[in-house]
């Protein structure tokens, strides 16, 4: 079957540090990858995503490459800012057979936490 | 425009009650599904829909029933809450068209089943 799995946490940095979250994946397939963010009381975000080997995705200066090989899509940012402490859910989408539309496979999320 | 929309916000039941949590999307978004997420468990997809009147089941759908008269409206429905039910259940649409469409989520029902 298609799985996600996530570096564990909590992730705790110091504003301006360097952030990776690891995330790999298995799939029967061709598959989307997808980085998701929850705040506090609200619901997933979508950050960032890639449809094919090699893609870079990139927002709000986080990125996430594509890598078909190692079948791995972690997440980094240069210097992290508090207001970046949430959940991170990374997620891949196949297409089920004989249909046009993806079903998302999350990862169990990791929790960052970033002070001052 | 408001996206996805859940009702409640929060709820607590008691077990053997039942309750409906009530999702409505204004995009025009075909694809519609339900996630529950449990801690260190990401989301898990209960029941998804590609059109109205077009269920079908997901990974965790035992105890949940879901029907779609609408693009817009797509109700999940708890028959007899039990205490495994526990947990926030989020709301998402989406275009259909492949793999690269992203979900739109609402801010989710917090439900505790005592």
């Amino acid at each position: 079957g298609n799985s996600v799995t996530q570096m564990e946490g909590p992730v705790t940095l110091s504003e301006e540090a360097f952030l990776t979250i690891n995330c790999t994946y298995t799939a029967t397939g061709y598959p989307s990858l997808f980085w998701y963010v929850q705040y506090p009381g609200e619901g997933l975000q979508l950050l960032l995503k890639a449809t094919k080997a090699d893609d870079k995705g990139s927002n709000k200066g986080f990125e996430a490459t594509y890598r078909k090989e190692t079948t791995s899509f972690h997440l980094e940012k240069g210097s992290v800012q508090v207001s970046d402490s949430a959940v991170y859910f990374c997620a891949l989408s196949l297409v089920a057979g004989g249909t046009s539309y993806g079903k998302l496979t999350f990862g169990q999320g990791t929790i960052l936490t970033v002070h001052p | 425009n408001a996206g996805v929309t859940q009702t409640p916000k929060f709820q607590v039941l008691k077990t053997g009650q039942s309750m409906t949590l009530q999702c409505a999307q204004d995009m025009n978004h075909e694809y519609m599904s339900w996630y529950r997420q449990d801690p260190g468990m990401g989301l898990r997809l209960i029941h998804y829909s590609v059109g109205a009147g077009i269920t079908d089941q997901g990974e965790v759908p035992n105890g949940y029933n879901v029907s779609r008269s609408t693009t817009e409206d797509f109700p999940l429905r708890l028959l007899s809450a039990a205490p495994s039910q526990t947990s926030v259940y989020f709301c998402a649409s989406s275009y259909m068209g492949g793999t690269n469409q992203p979900q739109h989520f609402g801010d989710g029902t917090r439900l505790s089943i005592l």
